[in-house]
């Protein structure tokens, strides 16, 4: 069973602070995405990573995919209380037919 | 122009009843997926459609979990004689094309008592 790890699972920082999401698994994704999602609506796709070693860069946040394409990373730098969520990192596999699968969830509370 | 649209927004049921839920996908979307969320836990994948068709039904937990498209376009989620552990929120979610970028709908909140 494929499946995506992510810590850490709970995270509370104070404003202007960073902070580093991990997203790991054993397997090889042919591409990786991350959502943020608030409170009452679905995830919203921020990024997706498909090269390893890719590094892509969204005002204050960072991914990565990592070489091996297994894992993955998100570094929030100076977080604000907007960033406030749960953070998906998400992947697409094949085995016969197409899968996707979602990380655990990072729930990241940010304190003005 | 609209996004997805779920409809019920919350559905509250008794054990043993039928429920059904509907998504309508972004108008032109070709892919649709649905999802399930329980409270605590990540976002489980059920099942997803290519036009009208389910290539692989396996991720649906039990055959009591059917799905069905129609038209290229409206999506239907039936869950026969519901039990307490099918309480969680259901997403869909389509995109343009096959594997392409996927918007979500709210979900549906299934609360079975």
């Amino acid at each position: 069973t494929q499946l995506l790890e992510q810590s850490p699972q709970f995270l509370s920082i104070q404003e202007g602070e960073n902070l580093t999401v991990y997203c790991n698994s054993s397997s090889v994704f042919s591409s990786l995405q991350w959502y943020r999602q608030e409170p009452g609506e679905g995830p919203v796709l921020l990024v997706t990573v498909v090269t390893g070693g890719e590094v892509k860069k969204l005002k204050r946040l960072t991914f990565q995919f990592g070489d091996a394409r297994k894992d993955s990373s998100l570094h929030i730098t100076a977080a604000q209380p907007g960033d406030t969520g749960l953070y998906l990192c998400a992947g697409a596999y094949t085995s016969g037919t197409y899968k996707y699968i979602f990380g655990t969830g990072t729930r990241l509370k940010v304190l003005a | 122009g609209a996004g997805v649209s779920q409809s019920p927004s919350n559905k509250v049921t008794e054990k043993g009843k039928d429920v059904e839920l509907r998504c309508d996908p972004i108008s032109g979307h070709t892919a649709l997926y649905w999802y399930r969320q329980s409270l605590g836990q990540g976002l489980e994948f059920l099942i997803y459609f290519q036009g009208n068709s389910a290539p692989d039904k396996s991720g649906l937990p039990s055959d009591r979990f059917s799905a069905e498209r129609t038209g290229g376009s409206v999506s239907t989620l039936t869950i026969q004689r519901t039990q307490q552990e099918d309480s969680a929120v259901y997403l869909c979610a389509s995109s343009l094309a096959w594997l392409g970028e996927q918007y979500f709908g709210p979900g549906t909140r299934l609360t079975v008592t």
